[in-house]
């Protein structure tokens, strides 16, 4: 089934940095959602997407979606120790299809 | 958001019992969702419902049987489960079907 290629894997960095990760598939998708989640929890609805070229920020998290309509980014500004987490990205390709989720990327702050 | 919950949050069973999982919300979403995380892997649709109706079978083995009373709970009942099966059963629903709000999930151990 599709696929979705997130990267990176895992990041360590140190706080107060800014942080970038992207998603990449080989379809086109028309819609893109970021979801992090702590351990032991769901998933949480960080941003959604809708549009080509769309940017949308939520609070010092900003992501975009992609002009091609096959990949999305997201930036975090000035991170902080609660930033630690997993990072999904997930992709719509229609109204009937099933969402599509990325393997993750695993981001680590040092404080 | 804490509109979906989920119980139990943590279960160990053997392989010859019976046990079942539920999922709760209170947002008015018409469509719910059984998930599968397990560790390195990118979350598993298992089952969708929209309106009550099962609409989507991830080709999930017959152990697994989900149950959808009305538009505000979901169960997911478990009988002679594998060892493979233990997992981070996620609860999902959404009011549109393109974002998708998850429970806290639960942590399933197979003996």
């Amino acid at each position: 089934g599709q696929q979705l290629n997130q990267s990176p894997q895992s990041m360590f960095i140190q706080e107060g940095e800014d942080v970038s990760m992207n998603c990449t598939s080989s379809s086109i998708f028309n819609t893109w959602l970021w979801y992090k989640q702590d351990p032991g929890e769901g998933p949480v609805l960080l941003i959604a997407l809708y549009k080509a070229g769309e940017l949308t920020s939520n609070g010092r998290l900003t992501a975009q979606f992609g002009i091609t309509r096959k990949d999305s980014f997201l930036n975090i500004s000035a991170s902080i120790p609660s930033d630690v987490g997993i990072y999904f990205c997930a992709g719509l390709e229609s109204g009937n299809t099933p969402l599509v989720f990325g393997k993750g990327t695993r981001l680590s702050v040092i404080a | 958001e804490t509109g979906v919950t989920q119980t139990p949050r943590h279960l160990v069973m053997g392989m010859t019992n019976k046990k079942s999982l539920k999922c709760e919300q209170h947002l008015g979403h018409n469509a719910m969702y059984w998930y599968k995380q397990s560790a390195k892997k990118p979350l598993e649709l298992m089952f969708v419902y929209n309106f009550k109706e099962q609409t989507e079978n991830n080709s999930v083995p017959s152990r697994f049987s989900p149950e959808c009373p009305n538009s505000s709970h979901l169960f997911l009942h478990l009988h002679t489960l594998q060892p493979e099966d233990s997992a981070l059963y996620l609860c999902a629903s959404s009011p549109t079907g393109k974002e998708q709000f998850f429970g806290p999930g639960t942590r399933l151990t197979v003996l």
